[in-house]
């Protein structure tokens, strides 16, 4: 059973700093997705990665893939209010019949930025 | 473009009542899924469809059955509601395992079981 787990789950830090967000898995997988999530709303796409070594950034963040490593990071440079939401990270994997594929989520990273 | 759509948004039912969400997509994708979301936590995988005419389940069936009415479609049904059923359910849908364009998801039902 594929586990992914998320670190830290709460996050709080203050404007203008820069952090990480850990994304573990336990089963093989080439393909992982970064989802945010304001409160009560649906799932936003961040970034999709596809391969090992995958980098992607869009203005603040920057999402890597260590496929070998079973590791995923979002990374927060110079967090700004409005980037505060709860992300989730989502391993692609196919399922046990292989007629298609599903994502298996974290329990996603609650972050508060301060000003 | 809709995308995926829910309905309905928000749902009160009592205990033991059934209800059907339904779900629907407009971009001919072949898969279909259901998740449920918890306070706290990620997303949880309730039934899939891999393409017209098939159903799976995912991670935490029990309690719920699906219908893959046509491409379009895809219904949750819960045919004797309990409180442990609260929830935030999301329909989302994909072009299918080899396309990797990812997934687009609805909007969500808020579901309160009393």
């Amino acid at each position: 059973e594929l586990k992914v787990e998320q670190n830290p789950l709460f996050l709080s830090m203050q404007e203008g700093k820069n952090y990480t967000i850990y994304c573990n898995y336990s089963t093989t997988s080439d393909r992982l997705y970064w989802y945010r999530q304001d409160p009560g709303k649906s799932l936003e796409s961040l970034f999709v990665l596809l391969s090992n070594g995958a980098v992607k950034q869009e203005g603040r963040l920057m999402a890597s893939l260590d496929t070998k490593a079973r590791l995923s990071t979002l990374h927060i440079t110079a967090a700004v209010h409005d980037l505060s939401a709860t992300y989730f990270c989502a391993v692609d994997i196919f399922s046990s019949s292989g007629s298609a594929r599903q994502l298996t989520f974290g329990s996603g990273t609650q972050l508060t930025v301060l000003p | 473009n809709a995308g995926v759509t829910q309905t309905p948004k928000f749902q009160v039912l009592k205990t033991g009542q059934s209800m059907t969400l339904q779900c629907a997509q407009d971009m001919n994708h072949n898969s279909m899924y259901w998740y449920r979301q918890d306070p706290g936590m990620g997303l949880r995988l309730i039934y899939y469809s891999a393409s017209e005419g098939t159903t799976d389940k995912g991670e935490v069936p029990n309690g719920y059955n699906v219908s893959r009415l046509n491409k379009r479609e895809f219904s949750l049904r819960l045919e004797s509601a309990a409180p442990s059923q609260t929830s935030v359910y999301f329909c989302a849908s994909s072009e299918g395992p080899s396309s990797e364009d990812g997934y687009t998801f609805g909007s969500g039902t808020r579901l309160t079981v009393v």
